[in-house]
């Protein structure tokens, strides 16, 4: 099993400029979550899914959409770059709801 | 603003026992988790500890909760510099509230 992979693991966009971040999970988990991490703070949540077509928002979702067509794929859109999203950002993956969750590798997005 | 704090830095001699603090605020968590995180890398789940109990070994590990307090420790026996990297502990409920991590450093 690959577990949860993300592309691209760099990024450097433009404000105002769109872009996807993918996450896959090849665990056939039900739960997966998009975090942010950013310096001296812990991972917040932007949005999370308990399972295909069914999202739901996470504690910082404002500039972010997601969907989840698939058991398998969870992308994460920004549908207008700004510098505040410049983060790193993770997505994580369970069998069922928000316990023993497994990370990806992150994606490093830089918004100028 | 966060409901799980840890302080941000430990720094400790190769060799010797580390102990990484927490506290949590929601007393329904269900589980509690360390994860470690090392430069440039995702987060690997060390070790979880069911609400119900008191501790868990695994290994070098040994995680200790106290419900009455609401805190959560992790100690790493005969630490080596491998184990150099950030530790967060978060708590699940609902969703998973994370703390912002302490950065051990382990001098050899």
């Amino acid at each position: 099993n690959a577990g949860v992979t993300q592309t691209p693991k760099f990024q450097v966009l433009k404000t105002g400029q769109s872009m996807t971040l993918q996450c896959a999970q090849d665990m056939n988990h039900e739960y997966m979550s998009w975090y942010r991490q950013d310096p001296g703070m812990g991972l917040r949540l932007i949005h999370y899914s308990v399972g295909a077509g069914i999202t739901d928002q996470g504690e910082v979702p404002n500039g972010y959409n997601v969907s989840r067509s698939t058991t398998e794929d969870f992308p994460l859109r920004l549908l207008s770059a700004a510098p505040s999203q410049t983060s790193v950002y993770f997505c994580a993956s369970s069998y069922s709801g928000a316990a023993l969750q497994y990370f990806g590798p992150g994606t490093r997005l830089t918004v100028t | 603003g966060e409901d799980v704090e840890q302080s941000l830095f430990l720094s400790v001699r190769e060799g010797d026992s580390s102990v990484i603090n927490c506290t949590y605020t929601d007393s329904s968590s269900t589980y509690l988790y360390w994860y470690k995180q090392e430069p440039g890398a995702g987060l690997q789940l060390l070790t979880y500890i069911f609400s119900n109990m008191d501790m868990k070994q695994d290994q070098r590990l040994t995680v200790l909760l106290n419900k009455k307090d609401k805190h959560l420790s992790l100690r790493i026996a005969d630490t080596q510099t491998g184990d150099s990297a950030i530790y967060f502990c978060a708590e699940s409920i609902r969703d998973m509230r994370f703390g912002a991590g302490t950065r051990l450093t382990v001098k050899p």
